[in-house]
């Protein structure tokens, strides 16, 4: 079965520092790899994915993704960290089960940036 | 823009009474997905619809939840009866036809049982 791993439960950042949110990730064949963040009160929204391609994924808000075979890793960085970015993030990988595909998610990683 | 919508937004009711949760998904994807998110166990996946057919709900449990879609413009999720244990926020994702589906989440239904 496919699993991901989000190792810290809490990233904190200065205003203005370059972030990294981690995760590490076990698939049989293709991974599908995405992130998800979810702002308080809300539902998550959609980051970006790595299908295929490019290892260097880029998303929404800036955000950005390195797809690393030989570590297994789809670590979500962004290069200049905004206190708006403060958030929970979600790492997921598809698994195909019975002829569809659902997203397994993993614990989720608070990001807290400070001004 | 598009985007999914549930109702209600928030739902406090007593031990024992019936709760119904509805969605509605993004017009024209096919996939319509039940999640629930608590502290404890993080985000489970409750039902999946493709096609307005339930193809899994293998999270869900049986003698007190049940899932549905009686349109392609409908899926509800009911629990009868609810226990405080079912205090959650229950988000529905949908998504569309191609295989490599993002999953688009609605703002959940934030449910407390007495």
């Amino acid at each position: 079965a496919q699993s991901v791993a989000q190792p810290e439960d809490q990233v904190n950042v200065a205003e203005g520092n370059p972030l990294t949110v981690k995760c590490t990730y076990s698939v049989s064949g293709n991974p599908y790899l995405f992130w998800y963040v979810q702002y308080p009160n809300r539902g998550l929204q959609f980051l970006l994915k790595y299908i295929t391609g490019d290892n260097l994924v880029k998303g929404s808000y800036g955000f950005e993704a390195e797809f690393n075979k030989s570590q297994t890793s789809f670590h979500l960085k962004k290069p200049s960290a905004l206190v708006s970015d403060s958030a929970l993030y979600f790492c997921a990988v598809r698994e195909p089960s019975g002829g569809y595909n659902k997203l397994i998610f993993g614990a989720g990683t608070r990001l807290a940036v400070h001004p | 823009d598009a985007r999914v919508t549930q109702t209600p937004r928030h739902k406090v009711t007593e031990m024992g009474q019936e709760v119904t949760m509805r969605c509605q998904p993004i017009l024209g994807h096919n996939t319509v997905f039940w999640y629930r998110q608590t502290m404890m166990q993080g985000l489970e996946l409750l039902a999946y619809f493709r096609n307005r057919a339930p193809l899994d709900d293998s999270g869900m449990p049986k003698d007190r939840f049940s899932a549905e879609m009686p349109d392609a413009t409908l899926a509800t999720l009911k629990i009868q009866p609810s226990e405080p244990r079912d205090s959650a926020v229950y988000f529905c994702a949908s998504g569309p036809r191609q295989t490599q589906e993002t999953q688009y989440f609605g703002p959940g239904t934030r449910l407390l049982v007495l």
